[in-house]
């Protein structure tokens, strides 16, 4: 099993450009998490999806759109980015077994907003 | 509400010597905690977890956690730091709705001096 990847691992924008932030796992979990983690920051939770087809916002979801059409997928989209968009964003999945289920964490992506 | 608060950014432990990083949490329910670690330019790793099965928690690479209700911590030891414990560490706590989401610490940087 390959986990949970994601794609690029960095990008450079401009501001006002928009892009799309790729995430898959191949572990068949309904649950799928974004999070941003900024310097000094912790992580927060952007979006998250308990099953295709079913999305909802966490902690700082403004900026961000997220779409769920598979189990597999789970991309985020930046629209019209901004300087406070520049952090590190990770992309997590999780079986749906209770509380005390394992996150699993892809690699990252690295975006600047210039 | 659910939140973790981590005391210390960077500790500084000799190679051989005790490793303590402190972790308190705040939660209305009983808790799910877990620890993570991040290696330089990689995603986060589990290292543990709580789930009230019992109050010390056996991790991956030596280290443990002891759950303690009276004082609302999960701190995290390793009694002997190898070079490769250099990483930083979060403290999380699973939140309370559906989402199953974690709620991270601002994470501590562990460096392990030769």
């Amino acid at each position: 099993n390959a986990g949970v990847t994601q794609t690029p691992k960095f990008r450079i924008l401009k501001i006002g450009q928009s892009m799309t932030l790729q995430c898959a796992q191949d572990m068949n979990h309904n649950y799928m998490y974004w999070y941003r983690q900024d310097p000094g920051m912790g992580l927060k939770l952007i979006y998250y999806s308990v099953g295709a087809g079913i999305t909802d916002k966490g902690e700082v979801p403004n900026g961000y759109n997220v779409s769920r059409s598979t189990t597999e997928d789970f991309p985020l989209r930046l629209e019209l980015a901004a300087p406070s968009q520049t952090s590190v964003y990770f992309c997590a999945s999780s079986p749906a077994s209770g509380g005390a289920s394992e996150q699993f964490f892809g690699p990252g992506t690295r975006l600047t907003v210039l | 509400a659910q939140s973790v608060t981590q005391l210390g950014s960077h500790v500084s432990v000799s190679e051989g010597a005790l490793v303590l990083l402190r972790c308190n949490y705040s939660s209305s329910v009983p808790p799910y905690l877990f620890w993570y670690v991040q290696y330089p330019n990689q995603g986060l790793q589990l290292l543990l977890k709580y789930t009230s099965a019992a109050t010390l928690v056996k991790g991956i690479n030596g280290f443990e956690a002891e759950f303690k209700k009276s004082e609302t911590s999960f701190h995290l030891t390793k009694p002997s730091a190898h070079m490769s414990d250099a990483a930083e560490y979060f403290c999380a706590v699973r939140g309370e709705t559906g989402a199953n989401n974690l709620f991270f610490g601002t994470g501590t940087r562990l460096t392990v001096i030769p």
